[in-house]
C-alpha cells in the first residue's frame, strides 16, 4: 500500500503570505495525485487533480506541482478563507484509495 | 448543479446494522462511479468503498470488508451503504462522493467516468456506534 505523508502538520501564516504544503508518496504515483480543502463542519472540496490541474471554480492562487513521489500545493497569497485543513489523495493499489493525514493551515 | 444528499445516520449499538443513502441530482448518475468516504471525529479522511457506474464492480477498504456493502439504484439516482456488525471504530461522518471523470470513456453511445479523485461531495451523515 502506498502511504502519503504530508508536511508540515501545521502551518502558521498570515493573510497575504505564500503557503507551501508538501505531500510525499512512499512510492511513485506518477501524476495521479489530488488535493482537497476542508473547513470545519464542511465536506472536503476538490482543489487540484492530476497533480497540477485546478478543479472547476478554484481560484488561480492555488497551484499544484510535482510527479513521482514529491508533490506541492502552493497558495500564492493567502486569503482569510484559505485557512483550513488540506489533504492529498491518490489511488493506492487501484481501485483502492488513500489520503494523507492532512496539513492544518492556521492564521498566525 | 450537482447535488449529493446523504441520509440514514444516527446512533446505533455495537453489532447492529444501519443503511445510509445518498440521493444524487444534477448529473447523469448512471455514468459515474460513486464512493463512500468517512471521517472519524477529529481525524482525517478514510476511503470506504467504491461502486462502478453500472454496479458491476465493488471494492472496499480492508477495515470494512465483509461487514459493509455498497450498492446503487440507477433508476432512483441513489447510492447506498449497508453497514452490518458495526463497531465503535466505525463512528464517523460518512460522505458520499462522485468520482471525477479522469480517463473516462464512451462506448455504445454512453460515457463513463474513470477517475481516481472525488469531484463532488455530499454534506455527510454522522454515524455513532455506542452502547
Amino acid at each position: 500500500e502506498i502511504v502519503l505523508t504530508q508536511s508540515p502538520a501545521t502551518l502558521s501564516l498570515s493573510p497575504g503570505e505564500r503557503a507551501t504544503l508538501s505531500c510525499r508518496a512512499s512510492q511513485s504515483v506518477s501524476s495521479y495525485l489530488a488535493w482537497y480543502q476542508q473547513k470545519p463542519g464542511q465536506a472536503p472540496r476538490l482543489l487540484i487533480y492530476d497533480a497540477s490541474n485546478r478543479a472547476t471554480g478554484i481560484p488561480a492562487r492555488f497551484s499544484g506541482s510535482g510527479s513521482g513521489t514529491d508533490f506541492t500545493l502552493t497558495i500564492s497569497s493567502l486569503e482569510p478563507e484559505d485557512f483550513a485543513v488540506y489533504y492529498c489523495q491518490q489511488r493506492s493499489n487501484w481501485p483502492r484509495y488513500t489520503f494523507g493525514q492532512g496539513t492544518k493551515l492556521e492564521i498566525k | 448543479q450537482v447535488q449529493l444528499v446523504e441520509s440514514g445516520g444516527g446512533v446505533v449499538q455495537p453489532g447492529r446494522s444501519l443503511r445510509l443513502s445518498c440521493a444524487a441530482s444534477g448529473f447523469t448518475f448512471s455514468s459515474y462511479g460513486m464512493h463512500w468516504v468517512r471521517q472519524a471525529p477529529g481525524k482525517g479522511l478514510e476511503w470506504v468503498a467504491v461502486i462502478w457506474y453500472d454496479g458491476s464492480n465493488k471494492y472496499y477498504a480492508d477495515s470494512v470488508k465483509g461487514r459493509f456493502t455498497i450498492s446503487r439504484d440507477n433508476s432512483k439516482n441513489t447510492l447506498y451503504l449497508q453497514m452490518n456488525s458495526l463497531r465503535a471504530e466505525d463512528t464517523a461522518v460518512y460522505y458520499c462522493a462522485r468520482e471525477g471523470w479522469g480517463t473516462g470513456y464512451c462506448s455504445g453511445g454512453s460515457c463513463y467516468s474513470k477517475g481516481y479523485y472525488f469531484d463532488y461531495w455530499g454534506q455527510g451523515t454522522l454515524v455513532t456506534v455506542s452502547s
